[in-house]
């Protein structure tokens, strides 16, 4: 089993729709929790960035940690054909040299 | 600030040729990665670098080597080349253990 498992989709919606993208990890340890948008042929970019547990909000997007549950999530609201993209989920703990990394859903928003 | 910097963007390589991806990074940073990205496999580290001089090794090393002489340039070498390695390669760094990594733009190889 992985350490972080991220559902590969494609996930399609229409544009202005609310999109849920989400990640499960098996390490408590975890501490530093991001979320990157990698557009085709582009490298990854950073798009949210969380410390511990809560919620985050910038603009249309909202990151969530559950350190309970071992879950995050990233929330885009209404959802632009510019959102089109894979998301990659990444985590670390501070004692961790390495981030760790989901596989990327790829997210598709239909005009 | 160009922040991360891979040489080259593009490169076709015969089976058993050798080459060198090259990045560099202008941010001061300590810690460097190789990662390669192929289709449905999310990123795999390769070989990461804690400091200048220091080298390891990540989750898929084997057929790679690397160096890092100088703080702000990682390389990445590749002896004799196998259409097992055909990917794209994303160099990355971070400036301490609790930020986000910066990645290059990525260099995609074709083996033959």
């Amino acid at each position: 089993q992985k350490e972080v498992e991220q559902d590969p989709g494609p996930l399609s919606v229409p544009e202005g729709a609310i999109v849920s993208l989400n990640c499960t990890y098996s390490n408590s340890a975890f501490q530093y929790f991001m979320w990157y948008r990698q557009y085709s042929r582009k490298g990854p970019e950073l798009l949210m960035y969380t410390y511990s547990s809560g919620n985050k909000e910038d603009g249309r997007f909202t990151a969530q940690v559950d350190k309970s549950s071992k879950y995050i999530s990233l929330f885009i609201r209404d959802s632009q054909p510019s959102d089109s993209a894979t998301y990659l989920c990444a985590m670390s703990a501070y004692s961790n040299y390495q981030l760790i990394w989901g596989a990327g859903t790829k997210l598709i928003i239909k005009p | 600030n160009a922040g991360v910097t891979q040489t080259p963007k593009f490169r076709v390589l015969k089976t058993g040729q050798s080459m060198t991806l090259l990045c560099a990074q202008d941010m001061n940073h300590e810690y460097m990665y190789w990662y390669r990205q192929d289709p449905g496999m999310g990123l795999r580290l390769i070989h990461y670098s804690v400091g200048e001089g220091t080298t390891a090794k990540g989750e898929v090393p084997d057929g790679y080597n690397v160096s890092r002489l100088k703080k702000q340039n990682f390389l990445l070498g590749l002896e004799s080349a196998a259409p097992s390695q055909t990917s794209v390669y994303f160099c990355a760094s971070r400036p301490d253990l609790t930020t986000e990594a910066f990645f290059g733009q990525g260099t995609r190889l074709t083996v033959v």
